[in-house]
């Protein structure tokens, strides 16, 4: 299957800072990318859409401000969790979409584990 | 709207024994199905998919999995469990075409007895 690529695996950032999370398709040009959050012992809840040279859509209750995400190109999507703290701490997965089989199927990336102290 | 509903939050098996994890969802065309497995601090595996066709899908690890359009019902099985199976195992619903997103269940939590 096709390859999605996070980075950082894992971050430990100063409360009030910012931290940026890139999602990379690595081997496919994703226009649709999607970012999930899961706290520990739950499952993944959708954040947000990114769409390529588009502004992101995002799920009901999201902070739009809080969560900021580029999609700047067609293998880079980045969410930057601004002004950080400590209930921003999870584990963030994000998703590209690979339509170039024809199916649009979606490929998860390993994962970003943000702890805020 | 899409949703997926796994009954169980937690299972505990022995050994060589037989499991079932149970996976109900909500879709309003032909669904598309995924478990996928997590383990502690990782990421997710994709285990098996169901797009179209033979309703009995065959995964990775020895895992399956039969899709049942008149219970709405995407259950997992393995004849016979593995300590290295224990994990959070995840059903999700939809993940393919332009505008679907993936919708996963509350998960599953599989403990395996020695």
């Amino acid at each position: 299957g096709a390859v999605v690529s996070q980075h950082p695996s894992w971050v430990i950032c100063k409360s009030g800072t910012s931290v940026k999370i890139e999602c990379r398709s690595l081997d496919f040009q994703a226009t649709t990318m999607f970012w999930y959050r899961q706290f520990p012992k739950q499952s993944l809840m959708l954040m947000a859409t990114s769409n390529e040279g588009s502004k992101a859509t995002y799920e009901q209750g999201v902070e739009k401000d809080k969560f900021l995400i580029n999609h700047a190109s067609l293998t880079l999507s980045t969410l930057t969790v601004t002004s950080a703290h400590p209930e921003d701490s999870s584990f963030y997965i994000c998703s590209a979409r690979d339509t170039s089989s024809g199916k649009g199927e979606l490929f998860f990336g390993e994962g970003s584990r943000l702890t805020v102290l | 709207a899409q949703s997926v509903t796994q009954p169980d939050i937690h299972i505990t098996v022995s050994e060589g024994a037989s499991l079932e994890l149970r996976c109900n969802y909500s879709y309003g065309a032909t669904p598309y199905l995924f478990w996928y497995v997590q383990s502690p601090g990782q990421g997710l595996q994709l285990l098996l998919k169901y797009f179209s066709g033979d309703t009995l899908v065959q995964g990775i690890k020895g895992f399956e999995a039969e899709f049942k359009r008149s219970q709405s019902s995407f259950n997992l099985r393995k004849p016979s469990v593995h300590w290295s199976d224990a994990a959070e195992y995840f059903c999700a619903v939809g993940g393919l075409g332009n505008n679907n997103d993936m919708r996963f269940g509350a998960g599953t939590r599989l403990t395996v007895k020695p």
